[in-house]
């Protein structure tokens, strides 16, 4: 089945470092990648949608020059939290799809970033 | 806009009983529905996913969902339940020809020996 890989699973950095978190479909070219973020005990809110090769569709309250989004290739999308700071400490999770509409969105492990 | 409602936040089962989770969704002329499982520090597992046809729909795990127009709910059954079946278990749907998923809140389903 399709593989979604998301590197690193656990981060733990200081305040104002910034951080990349990588997305790899590894079975099959995804046009579109999303990236979710999770708080404890609650549902997936989506962050942005990226395709491959054009910039990416944010959703209303997050903010595009702070969590910066590159989907540079057909298996690769980076989600880079630029000086992250305590409240950005969350579960980061990406999924990748190939084909729009029917075609069910697969999911990597997460990352669970801490921010001291 | 889409919206989806996960009713329980919790449901407690003792091991090979039966078991639903249930799921309602706003009404749209055309959906998909999935549910996905998440175990702890994990990202979400594809159980089952209803795109059109029939509406019993069987998935991974002994899982399946029925797909309901009249009543707008997708709930997830699985007759006998393992311990190795406690996970958080999350509803989505799509609208027909939009990229995005929206999910419910959750339901934590915890299986005891």
């Amino acid at each position: 089945g399709a593989v979604v890989s998301q590197h690193p699973s656990r981060v733990i950095c200081k305040s104002g470092t910034s951080v990349k978190i990588e997305c790899r479909s590894l079975d099959f070219q995804a046009t579109t990648m999303f990236w979710y973020r999770q708080f404890p005990k609650q549902s997936l809110m989506l962050m942005a949608t990226s395709n491959e090769g054009s910039k990416a569709t944010y959703e209303q309250g997050v903010e595009k020059d702070k969590f910066l989004i590159n989907h540079a290739s057909l298996t690769l999308s980076t989600l880079t939290v630029t000086s992250a700071h305590p409240e950005d400490s969350s579960f980061y999770i990406c999924s990748a799809r190939g084909r729009p509409g029917k075609e069910p969105q697969h999911f990597g492990d997460g990352t669970r970033l801490s921010i001291l | 806009a889409q919206s989806v409602t996960q009713l329980d936040s919790q449901v407690p089962v003792f091991e090979e009983a039966p078991v639903e989770l249930r799921c309602n969704y706003s009404s749209s002329v055309s959906v998909y529905l999935f549910w996905y499982v998440q175990y702890p520090n994990q990202g979400l597992q594809l159980l089952l996913k209803y795109l059109s046809g029939s509406t019993l729909v069987k998935g991974i795990n002994g899982f399946e969902a029925e797909f309901n127009k009249s009543q707008t709910s997708f709930h997830l059954r699985k007759p006998s339940v393992h311990i190795s079946d406690t996970a958080e278990y999350f509803c989505a749907v799509s609208d027909d020809g939009t990229d995005k998923l929206i999910f419910g809140t959750g339901t934590r389903l915890q299986v005891f020996p």
